[in-house]
């Protein structure tokens, strides 16, 4: 089945310690996304990739961290987590960087303490 | 700065009739306008897009508008069923795959 994975699902920590969210597609898309959404703000887009190597900012990436090592994955890093952090993740992905449809996996629920 | 508003957070519509939602965006340079539909613990799942050089697209019960001049699009879905109650959220393109979203409308459709 063709899908974007994302773990955890949920996940509680508290400030400054260190955590990873990772994104998988099977899809063999060349472009991935992590937005983040917030109540009356829609999803923000944190950073993108346009293929392996090449990565770039979005429109909020203050605090985040990505890599793009593989094709599949798209981890989301984030260095020292604040409560401002608090908020649900989405990775996406199309095939190409001039698609306008993207793929969204699940989400994932982030609450920092 | 929104360059993409919705302005209704929630709508409420009897099964059977009409559901409309609106959207407005203020930046000329959009080419392609999209739709999504979100249900609770999943994520956001593509539904009808138009290019920014037509004014309708229709797929089913799905109809998308898109009036230029007001920068306005809207999405009818007719008839409206109770499986269609979610989270709408209205997106512009505004180059490559940069999507710029709405905060989305909550669309109820009682039974």
């Amino acid at each position: 089945e063709a899908q974007v994975t994302q773990n955890p699902r949920y996940l509680i920590t508290v400030t400054g310690k260190k955590l990873t969210v990772t994104c998988s597609q099977n899809m063999n898309h060349e472009y991935m996304s992590w937005y983040r959404q917030d109540p009356g703000l829609g999803l923000r887009q944190i950073y993108y990739s346009m293929n392996v190597e090449v990565t770039d900012k979005g429109d909020v990436p203050e605090g985040y961290k990505v890599s793009r090592k593989e094709k599949r994955n798209f981890p989301l890093i984030l260095e020292s987590p604040s409560p401002n952090q608090t908020s649900l993740y989405f990775c996406a992905s199309s095939l190409s960087s001039k698609q306008e449809t993207q793929y969204f996996g699940p989400g994932t629920r982030l609450l920092v303490l | 700065d929104q360059q993409v508003k919705q302005n209704s957070p929630s709508l409420s519509v009897q099964e059977g009739r009409i559901s409309i939602l609106n959207c407005d965006y203020t930046n000329s340079m959009f080419d392609y306008f999209l739709w999504y539909k979100k249900y609770p613990a999943e994520g956001p799942t593509f539904l009808i897009s138009i290019s920014s050089i037509k004014d309708k697209n229709e797929d089913g019960r799905f109809t998308v508008f898109l009036n230029k001049s007001a920068k306005h699009l809207s999405l009818h879905i007719v008839p409206s069923q109770p499986g269609d109650s979610a989270v709408y959220f209205c997106a512009a393109r505004l180059y490559g795959n940069k999507l710029v979203f709405g905060a989305g409308t909550i669309l109820r459709v009682k039974s």
